[in-house]
């Protein structure tokens, strides 16, 4: 069973207007949320984090917003730019220090000029 | 700075040829990780190591056999290759508390 979900494989925006890239997960022992980008033939790269006892975390043009009771977080950029079009995947820790990270299947973002 | 590195970096192989996977880090991390992703089916967690000398099963170790060979280096095997196992597979490292850093990927094909 899927513990990291991203229900919309893809989003299309227009430059300058707000993307939102959501991303539900189940396992409430989840207290660390990450997002990675990842362009094509390249590997993921980190781009922002939020600790579950806060509910925002913002980083320049990208926010992050948690909200754990409905266990749902969500990536924020605004103004988008056309060289923000990549896939997002949403990634989660698990409590007790593991390291294994839980990735969504990730959300292929296309921001047209 | 290099970063996290693979080798090679694309490779086809036929069903039940064996080959090793390459990765390197110079960020003197102690953990390193293989995943493999699939279409539709995000990044997932092949073998992990939390320092030279350990590894540990992920999610999809059916088929895989990992070394770690120096805290730099962390191998992961194919001893016989299957058409599913056609991916393309990251290597990442991370120190304590730290974020997981990427290497490029390395395209596989089995026919």
């Amino acid at each position: 069973d899927q513990q990291v979900k991203q229900n919309s494989p893809s989003l299309s925006v227009q430059e300058g207007r707000i993307s939102i890239l959501n991303c539900d997960y189940t396992n409430s022992m989840f207290d660390y949320f990450l997002w990675y980008k990842k362009y094509p033939a390249e590997g993921p790269t980190f781009l922002i984090s939020i600790s579950s006892i806060k509910d925002k975390n913002e980083d320049g043009r990208f926010t992050v917003f948690l909200n754990k009771s409905a266990k749902h977080l969500s990536l924020h950029i605004v103004p988008s730019q056309p060289g923000d079009s990549a896939v997002y995947f949403c990634a989660a820790l698990p409590q007790g220090g593991s390291e294994k990270l839980v990735f969504g299947k990730g959300t292929k973002l296309t921001v047209n000029p | 700075n290099a970063g996290v590195t693979q080798t090679p970096k694309f490779q086809v192989l036929k069903t039940g040829q064996s080959m090793t996977l390459q990765c390197a880090q110079d960020m003197n991390h102690n953990s390193m990780y293989w995943y493999r992703q699939d279409p539709g089916m995000g990044l997932r967690l092949i073998y992990y190591s939390a320092s030279e000398g350990t590894t540990d099963k992920g999610e999809v170790p059916n088929g895989y056999n990992v070394s770690r060979l120096n805290k730099r280096e962390f191998s992961l095997r194919l001893e016989s290759a299957a058409p599913s196992q056609t991916s393309v597979y990251f290597c990442a490292s991370s120190g304590w508390g730290d974020t997981q850093y990427f290497g490029p990927g390395t395209r596989l094909t089995v026919l």
